[in-house]
């Protein structure tokens, strides 16, 4: 069964400085990553997804994610933090094939995001 | 066009009792996934519709039911409520033809609380 594991469950960081939240995925085959971000009393919104070719991904207000299958990670990035990124943010996966891939995202617990001024 | 919409919001029942929520899907799209968010267990897989099908199902009790109509809305019932039933139910909407590397679109949620 696939696992997501996402290192620190809060992080703090100061407006202007890096944006760094960690993923890691336990899967025999590599699954198709996700990232979705929740703000408060609202459902989840896809920042980016990695499904094949480039490694590199970028998705919507800043954000990008490098897939590294050597470390099975897939680590979200932002330069430079804004105080609009306050929120909670959620990597996930799917499976590739077959039908545990129907409809079915495998998420992380989660990392909170806080920006301070 | 208009994103998923679920009913109600909030909701409030009380043990033993049944709860009916309800999902509207972005027009066009035929899957439509559920998902428990609590703050122990975080987000978890309840099961997901395609054309009225149950394609996939988690990890839940039979307690845990859905359908789907024709116009691809779906509801999801809870019977027997328990107080750990107590949660927000998000639904998700695909288009349902490009199996795990889809994007699903979140609606809002119908936050439970079993009193």
């Amino acid at each position: 069964a696939q696992s997501v594991t996402q290192l620190g469950s809060h992080v703090s960081v100061s407006e202007g400085a890096l944006v760094l939240l960690r993923c890691n995925y336990s899967s025999s085959v590599p699954p198709y990553l996700f990232w979705y971000v929740q703000y408060p009393n609202q459902g989840l919104q896809l920042l980016l997804k990695y499904t094949t070719g480039a490694t590199l991904v970028k998705g919507i207000n800043g954000f990008e994610a490098e897939f590294k299958k050597s470390e099975t990670s897939f680590h979200l990035t932002k330069p430079s933090a804004h105080m609009s990124d306050a929120a909670e943010y959620f990597c996930a996966v799917s499976d590739r094939a077959g039908g545990t891939s129907y409809g079915k995202l495998t998420f992380g617990q989660g990392t909170i995001l806080t920006v301070h001024p | 066009k208009a994103g998923v919409t679920q009913t109600p919001r909030y909701l409030i029942k009380t043990r033993g009792q049944q709860v009916t929520l309800s999902c509207s899907p972005i027009s066009g799209h035929r899957s439509v996934s559920w998902y428990q968010q609590t703050p122990g267990q975080g987000l978890q897989f309840l099961f997901e519709y395609f054309s009225e099908t149950q394609r996939n199902k988690g990890n839940f009790p039979g307690r845990f039911s859905g359908r789907q109509f024709s116009n691809s809305r779906s509801e999801m019932n809870v019977s027997t409520l328990e107080l750990g039933d107590s949660a927000l139910y998000l639904c998700a909407s695909s288009t349902g033809l490009a199996g795990g590397l889809e994007t699903q679109y979140f609606g809002p949620g119908t936050r439970l609380l079993v009193l």
